[in-house]
C-alpha cells in the first residue's frame, strides 16, 4: 500500500528527494510519516504531513527537511538537503494515525539512500 | 524530546520461553505507546498500540501493558519466527521517538 522511491546514491552536500506513493487508502484520513534507519542502528522519526499540507518535523533535522504532499497523485515527498555520510540510511514511509488509537500501522518496504562521492 | 529506554537491549532465549521487554519513558506519555517487530531487511511491523491493543492479525501470544512512563511487551511461548528486534515508539508528543531496540536471539 505504500511504496518509496528515490535515487539510491547521492553525493555529499546535495539534496535527496524521495517519494512515497499511497495506494488503496483514503489519503485525507491520515497523517503520513517519514522514518529512517541508519545501518545497524535504530529508528528515527523525520517528520509527518497531513493532506492539508500541515507538517511536523524532528527538530534534529528541521533545518534540512521539507515534507510535501500531492493529494491528486496520492503521494508525499521528502527532501533532505546538505546530506552527509550520516544521512546514509534506509528511509521508510508510514501511515500515521493521530486519532485516539495512535499508531503507524502500514509501512513501505523502505528505500536505501547512500551518501557517497 | 521524550527519551524511551528499553531493557534489556539483548535477550538470548529459547523456543517456548516467555520474555518481557520493558520500555521506560522520560515523561508521562499516557498510553500512546506502540510496539513493533523488525526482521533484518524488512520494515517494522506493528504489534501493539495504545499500550495494550493487539494489532489485527498479530498472534495473541503478544501482549502489552502499562501507562504513564513504564510499559512492557510480553511474548509468551516464543516461536521461531519471533526472533527479531523489537522497538517501542511514543506517539504522545512531537517529535515522535523510538526506543533503542531489543534484539531477541535464539540461545
Amino acid at each position: 500500500q505504500l511504496q518509496e522511491s528515490g535515487p539510491g546514491l547521492v553525493k555529499p552536500s546535495e539534496t535527496v528527494s524521495l517519494t512515497c506513493t499511497v495506494s488503496g487508502d483514503s489519503f485525507s484520513t491520515y497523517y503520513w510519516s517519514w522514518i529512517r534507519q541508519a545501518p545497524g542502528k535504530g529508528l528515527e522519526w523525520i517528520g509527518n504531513i497531513y493532506y492539508s499540507g500541515s507538517t511536523k518535523y524532528n527538530p534534529s533535522l528541521k533545518s534540512r527537511v521539507t515534507i510535501s504532499v500531492d493529494t491528486s497523485k496520492s503521494q508525499f515527498y521528502l527532501k533532505l538537503s546538505s546530506v552527509t555520510a550520516a544521512d546514509t540510511a534506509v528511509y521508510f514511509c508510514a501511515r500515521d494515525t493521530r486519532s485516539g488509537m495512535r499508531r503507524m500501522d502500514v509501512w513501505g518496504q523502505g528505500t536505501t539512500v547512500i551518501v557517497s562521492s | 524530546d521524550i527519551q524511551l529506554t528499553q531493557s534489556p537491549s539483548f535477550l538470548s532465549t529459547s523456543v517456548g520461553d516467555s520474555v518481557t521487554i520493558t520500555c521506560r519513558a522520560s515523561q508521562d506519555i499516557r498510553s500512546y505507546l506502540a510496539w513493533y517487530q523488525q526482521k533484518p531487511g524488512k520494515a517494522p511491523k506493528l504489534l501493539i498500540y495504545v499500550a495494550s491493543t493487539l494489532q489485527s492479525g498479530v498472534p495473541p501470544r503478544f501482549s502489552g501493558s502499562g501507562s504513564g512512563t513504564e510499559f512492557t511487551l510480553t511474548i509468551s511461548s516464543l516461536q521461531p519466527e519471533d526472533f527479531a528486534t523489537y522497538y517501542c515508539h511514543q506517539l504522545n508528543s512531537y517529535p515522535q521517538t523510538f526506543g533503542q531496540g531489543t534484539k531477541v536471539e535464539i540461545k
